[in-house]
């Protein structure tokens, strides 16, 4: 069974300044995402890691896989208030006997930016 | 864009009544899923279904059943509604097995 871990699942920062949120995952996969929901509104896609090594960044936030670490962080860098959100990681598994596919999701980190 | 459509956004149903919650995407996709978002828990795998007619459970299936009758909507029912299926319910498809899934605006349900 797939089970995916965020770390820390709350988060209060100022800011300016910087901080990471991990995702851990128990099972061999080689695609994550991270979504980001607003209060009372759906998720939003933010970006999908393919492979080993993968990093991405827009604005203010990088996204790094490591597949031998079964390991995805999200950095913020000199966090602002239009960051405050809840952050979701999610694993895909594929059933390949019925060809279905699944997200797991992590717990979800929510964090908030203090001026 | 992919639009993905859910028909209701709040909801307030008895205990013991039958439900439907209906989902529709524009995009031709083959995949639907229904998650339910409960607070410290995270996104949950109700059904998801690949094809018309396919479906397959997931994580918490219990007192729920779906229906895929055209590719386009995906239905999730609650046969008796109890008080412990008060949740946000949220309707996501994908293009393809591993894609990137396309959320709706999700649906408020309310047992009482």
């Amino acid at each position: 069974e797939l089970k995916v871990e965020q770390n820390p699942l709350f988060l209060s920062m100022q800011e300016g300044k910087n901080y990471t949120i991990y995702c851990n995952y128990s099972t061999t996969s080689d695609r994550l995402y991270w979504y980001r929901q607003d209060p009372g509104k759906s998720l939003e896609s933010l970006f999908v890691l393919l492979s080993n090594g993968a990093v991405k960044q827009e604005g203010r936030l990088m996204a790094s896989l490591d597949t031998k670490a079964r390991l995805s962080t999200l950095h913020i860098t000199a966090a602002v208030h239009d960051l405050s959100a809840t952050y979701f990681c999610a694993v895909v598994l594929v059933n390949l006997e019925t060809s279905g596919s699944r997200l797991t999701f992590g717990e979800g980190t929510q964090l908030t930016v203090n001026p | 864009d992919v639009k993905v459509t859910q028909s209701s956004r709040y909801l307030v149903k008895r205990t013991g009544e039958k439900v439907f919650l209906e989902c529709v995407q524009d995009m031709d996709h083959e995949n639907m899923f229904w998650y339910r978002q409960d607070p410290g828990l995270g996104l949950r795998l109700i059904y998801f279904s690949y094809d018309v007619k396919m479906k397959e459970k997931g994580d918490i299936p219990e007192g729920y059943s779906v229906s895929r009758e055209k590719k386009e909507r995906f239905s999730l029912i609650l046969e008796s509604a109890s008080t412990n299926q008060t949740s946000m319910y949220l309707c996501a498809s994908s293009l393809t097995r591993v894609g990137g899934y396309t959320f709706g605006s999700g649906t408020r349900l309310t047992v009482v």
